[in-house]
Formats: C-alpha cells, structure tokens, sequence
C-alpha cells in the first residue's frame, strides 16, 4: 500500500467553480501535511500547510485535515485557468523527510 | 515563503563527465537539504537527504558514488553526478528544509541533459 495516495486525474472544473482535491495517508503517527503545485517543467511550489485537524484557509485555498480518517483535502474556489497544474499532497511522518503522493492533475477551462 | 536557488537551471554534457548542482538557501538556514530527480511525465523520486556536517543519507537503489552530496555550510549542498550517462538525464530539484517554520520549500530545478 503506498503511503500517500492521490487520484492522478486529471480533475477538470470550468473557470470559477471550486475544485476538491483528495489525499490519503497510512501513517497515523503523522504530523504535519503540506500542498505543493507544480506547473509543467517547473518545480513545485509549497501553497498550504496543515497540523491540526479542521480547515485552513489562505485566499482561495483552504485544506482541510481529518486525522481519523487519515486524509487531507485541498479546496480552491472560483478556481482560474492559472490554477491548471499537478498538486501533490506531502505528509511528514517524523523522519525529516516528506512522502509524496503522486499529484493530482487540474485542468481548469475557460 | 523561503527561497532556495539552484544553480546551473540547465546543463548538456557529453557522456562521462561531471556535473556539480548547487543549491542555496538565501534566507534561512537549512541544516536538512534533499535532493529529487523527475522523469518526464513522473512523480518526484527523493535520492537523498543531505545534512549539514555529516554524510548524506541515500534512497534505496540510489549509487552514492554516482552521485555525490556535500551539504558543506547552512546554506549550501551540492550534487555531482559523476560519469554522468544519457540515461541520468533528468530534471535534479533540490529543496531545504527551513527548521522554524518546518516546512520544505523547493529550488528551481536543474535540467540535465547527457549527451
């Protein structure tokens, strides 16, 4: 079973609607829970970080964290053909380093 | 966010040379650097964790003396892939870990291409 698992997609929402990005985890020791965006050729880029269990907002973005269920999510509202990129959802089970998942792909249409 | 620069951003090298990447923090101290290598198309793959002063810890099935960490000061590591072959082609990012904020903040990429 692969410790962080995201649906590849890609997910497509029109332009202004809100997009819902999943992320799942097995590690129950784990602390924190970040979101990065990577743009095609380009290196990710960190958006959001999340420790405790509930929503964080910041713009148009807002995670959410559910650590009994083990899961993170990224909403990003009145979403923008801008905002079209892989987001990949990273947890840091305590050993220094991050587990990646493999990103969700976002398509946004105008 | 912090900033990490990497350096060179793209490099073409004949087979069976070296090529050294740097990576800097510039605005923080980073005594953890990591360093990932992409496939086109793939996820990011972590190589291996450089700390400062000591020596770096490798991924499984990663050759350490292919490629080579030295993560000599806070704010800077680097990456020589030694006898590079076409196959090392690859986009080399490195990220630091900023210790107050804990949080990961990656550098620019570097693309490699061996001819």
């Amino acid at each position: 079973q692969k410790e962080v698992e995201q649906n590849s997609g890609p997910l497509s929402v029109p332009e202004g609607a809100i997009a819902s990005l999943n992320c799942t985890y097995s590690d129950r020791g784990s602390q924190s829970f970040f979101w990065y965006r990577q743009y095609s050729g380009k290196s990710p880029e960190l958006i959001m970080s999340i420790y405790s269990n509930g929503d964080k907002e910041d713009g148009r973005f807002t995670a959410q964290l559910n650590k009994a269920s083990q899961y993170v999510s990224l909403l990003i509202r009145d979403s923008q053909p801008s905002d079209s990129a892989t987001y990949l959802c990273a947890v840091n089970t305590g050993f220094q380093k991050l587990v990646f998942g493999t990103g969700t792909r976002l398509l946004v249409s105008p | 966010g912090a900033v990490v620069s990497q350096h060179p951003s793209w490099v073409i090298c004949k087979s069976g040379t070296s090529v050294k990447i740097e990576c800097r923090s510039l605005d923080f101290q980073a005594t953890t650097m990591f360093w990932y290598r992409q496939f086109p198309k793939q996820s990011l793959m972590l190589m291996a964790t450089s700390n400062e002063g000591s020596k770096a810890t490798y991924e499984q099935g990663v050759e350490k003396d292919k490629f080579l960490i030295n993560h000599a000061s806070l704010t800077l590591s680097t990456l020589t892939v030694t006898s590079a072959h076409p196959e090392d082609s690859s986009f080399y990012i490195c990220s630091a870990r900023d210790l107050v904020l804990d949080e990961q903040f990656f550098g620019p990429g570097t693309r490699l291409t061996v001819l």
